[in-house]
This record gives C-alpha cells, sequence and structure tokens, in this order.
C-alpha cells in the first residue's frame, strides 16, 4: 500500500510569484487535506477537498486555492507569494466511508521558501 | 484555537515508558482525542486515538480518565527514534460529511536521552 506523497520536496520561490504543490493521497483514500506549518508552529488547517469539491476552509485568504482530480490526487495554489508564505506545505488523505470521514495519514510536506 | 494544553517539553530515559499528559477539559461527549507526532522536519505520523476507552496498539497505550478530560499518551519502551514533537488533538466525529479537520497546538517535544 503506496502512503501519501508530495512533491516537489523543496521549493524556493520569490515574492509575487505563483506556485503549485502536489499531493497523491493513499490508496483508497478520497479526502484530502492542506495544512500550513510555519518554523516552531504546529500545522494550521488550509482546506479540504472531498470528491473534488472543497469540504471545508481554514483561515488563509483566496489566493490559497486548491484542486482535487477524478483519482482523488490534489494540487495546492498559491498566487502572489508573500515571505510569510515561507512554511512547510502538509498534505493528509482519509477514507470517507458513508458519512464518516476517518482518520489523517500524512505526507512528508513540501519545504517553500519564499525570497 | 486549540483544545488541549500539553507540556511543553519532556524527558525520558531510553528503554522506559514516557508518559506524555494531555489535558482537555472541554471536551464534548463526541469528541475522539488524537495523538500524533512530528519527527524533525517530516510529516506528522498518526499514533492512537480514543473516544472513552482506553486504546493500545503496537506503537502505543492511550488512557482517557473517567470523566475524558485529560488523557495520557503512554509509550511502553521509549527509544531514541520516539525523540519527535507529541501532539494531542480532540476531534469531533463528523457525520454527514462535515469536515475531519485537525487542530493542531504547539505539542511536546519528548527527548528521549540515552
Amino acid at each position: 500500500e503506496t502512503g501519501v506523497t508530495q512533491s516537489p520536496t523543496h521549493l524556493i520561490k520569490t515574492r509575487g510569484q505563483q506556485v503549485t504543490l502536489r499531493c497523491s493521497s493513499q490508496s483508497g483514500h478520497n479526502t484530502v487535506s492542506w495544512y500550513q506549518q510555519a518554523l516552531g508552529q504546529g500545522p494550521q488547517f488550509i482546506f479540504q477537498y472531498y470528491r473534488e469539491e472543497e469540504n471545508g476552509r481554514g483561515n488563509f485568504p483566496p489566493r490559497f486555492s486548491g484542486l482535487q482530480f477524478p483519482n482523488y490526487s490534489s494540487e495546492l495554489n498559491v498566487n502572489a507569494l508573500e515571505l510569510d508564505d515561507s512554511a512547510l506545505y502538509l498534505c493528509a488523505s482519509s477514507p470517507s466511508r458513508g458519512f464518516f470521514t476517518d482518520t489523517q495519514y500524512f505526507g512528508p510536506g513540501t519545504r517553500l521558501t519564499v525570497l | 484555537d486549540a483544545k488541549t494544553t500539553q507540556p511543553p517539553s519532556m524527558d525520558c530515559a531510553e528503554g522506559r515508558a514516557a508518559n506524555l499528559p494531555c489535558n482537555h477539559s472541554t471536551i464534548s461527549g463526541n469528541e475522539y482525542v488524537y495523538w500524533y507526532r512530528q519527527i524533525h522536519s517530516q510529516g506528522p505520523q498518526y499514533i492512537i486515538h480514543g473516544l472513552k476507552n482506553n486504546e493500545t496498539n503496537e506503537m502505543a497505550s492511550l488512557i482517557i480518565t473517567e470523566d475524558r478530560k485529560s488523557s495520557t499518551l503512554i509509550l511502553p519502551h521509549a527509544t531514541l527514534r520516539d525523540t519527535a514533537v507529541y501532539y494531542c488533538i480532540v476531534r469531533a466525529s463528523n457525520y454527514g460529511g462535515a469536515t475531519n479537520k485537525l487542530i493542531f497546538g504547539t505539542g511536546t517535544l519528548l527527548a528521549v536521552q540515552p
């Protein structure tokens, strides 16, 4: 069974640029969540996708957007990058059975540095 | 805001049991207690979760008090590889397709000493 994978591992961008991060969910999982983790802090929830639709959003501006594809992989897009966007971006997948969404399993993360 | 309180750091000798406390005095009846850990610069790793009964798996045991206002994660024989930040999280059971988002606090840094 393949776990959650993310790409790229590291990324360096400059302020004002746009970035796309990718996540492949664990086999059999149809729900993907994205988190941002600043240095020394716990992860903060950005949003969640369930069957290609956004299913909840945290306190992040609209320049943070996402997609989920029919194979349940997902992208996180960030426009107009700011220095404070420098962080570890984590993707987590979970299975949903009927109405109940289960435990989340995390990928290794993408380290984004904005200069 | 996180609904849990954890000590910022703890030490444990290698081979001994590590007991990590968590206070969740405002927990609701439908909220689970989840534990994750994060080894430096890696993604959080799921450890265990429970509602009101004690739970055990191959990684750890979770002891939840009868009033559910606190819990303890027990690593029975800590090794150097258990050095990590441990997060205690309360999460509502989410029927009806509601998000199962996790709200992380700052966790406990467990340092296992040789």
